[in-house]
């Protein structure tokens, strides 16, 4: 399995622009998280999902940002209109849900490095 | 999810052991314990995890102690290539597998 894609692998922009970040789960998976890590807020959950349904978007900082799941395997993270302060490495992860309500370990993309100029 | 503590860093010699602990002393019974690492640049990597019993894989070995409320993953023979940052979680199995990073510990492992 190629494991979680994401892309691009590195997003320079400039402020007030539209941002939009993609991920490619594992194949089969359930669920898709989207996190955030900066080097002041480590890692944080953003928004997941379960069978392309977004369940807990508590994380999601403010309107600009945005996610969608159109389908089980493409994810959308989209910022508008970007800010320097979205600087950060985005991560994408996927699980499997598995008999009798459990879920396996998540599995983690390689990241997408947001620069907001 | 209950809260863990870790040491912020820790050296270990390449060839020898490491052996990062973790604190978890409010953890719930249908709590697992799951560590992660993250080398420089990439995502986090999953390790290993356990509820109650010591765990062994091709990576790392996990012990739980005997109240829980605390573990130690062990790197039998640390590599130069283990130099990451080490994160326990605790959490139930059945929340999606949400899972709230903490700030880790920084392995540095030196020749």
């Amino acid at each position: 399995d190629a494991g979680v894609i994401q892309s691009p692998r590195h997003e320079v922009t400039e402020m007030g622009q539209e941002v939009t970040l993609r991920c490619k789960p594992i194949s089969g998976h359930d669920y898709l998280f989207w996190y955030r890590q900066t080097m002041m807020r480590g890692l944080e959950l953003l928004i997941y999902f379960n069978n392309n349904v977004p369940i807990d978007d508590s994380g999601m900082p403010e309107d600009r940002f945005s996610a969608k799941m159109p389908n089980a395997s493409f994810s959308t993270l989209k910022i508008q209109p970007s800010e320097p302060r979205d600087s950060a490495v985005y991560f994408c992860a996927s699980s499997l849900a598995l008999a009798g309500g459990y879920t396996d370990t998540q599995y983690f993309g390689p990241g997408t490095r947001l620069t907001v100029l | 999810d209950a809260k863990t503590t870790q040491p912020p860093s820790m050296d270990c010699a390449e060839g020898r052991a490491a052996n990062l602990p973790c604190n978890h002393s409010t953890i719930s019974g249908n709590e697992y314990v799951y560590w992660y690492r993250q080398i420089h640049s990439q995502g986090p990597q999953y390790i290993i995890h356990g509820l109650k019993n010591n765990e062994t894989n091709e990576m790392a070995s996990l012990i739980i102690t005997e109240d829980r409320k605390s573990s130690t993953l062990i790197l039998p023979h640390a590599t130069l290539r283990d130099t990451a940052v080490y994160y326990c979680i605790v959490r139930v199995n059945t929340n999606a597998g949400k899972s709230t990073f903490g700030d880790g510990t920084t392995l540095t492992v030196k020749p």
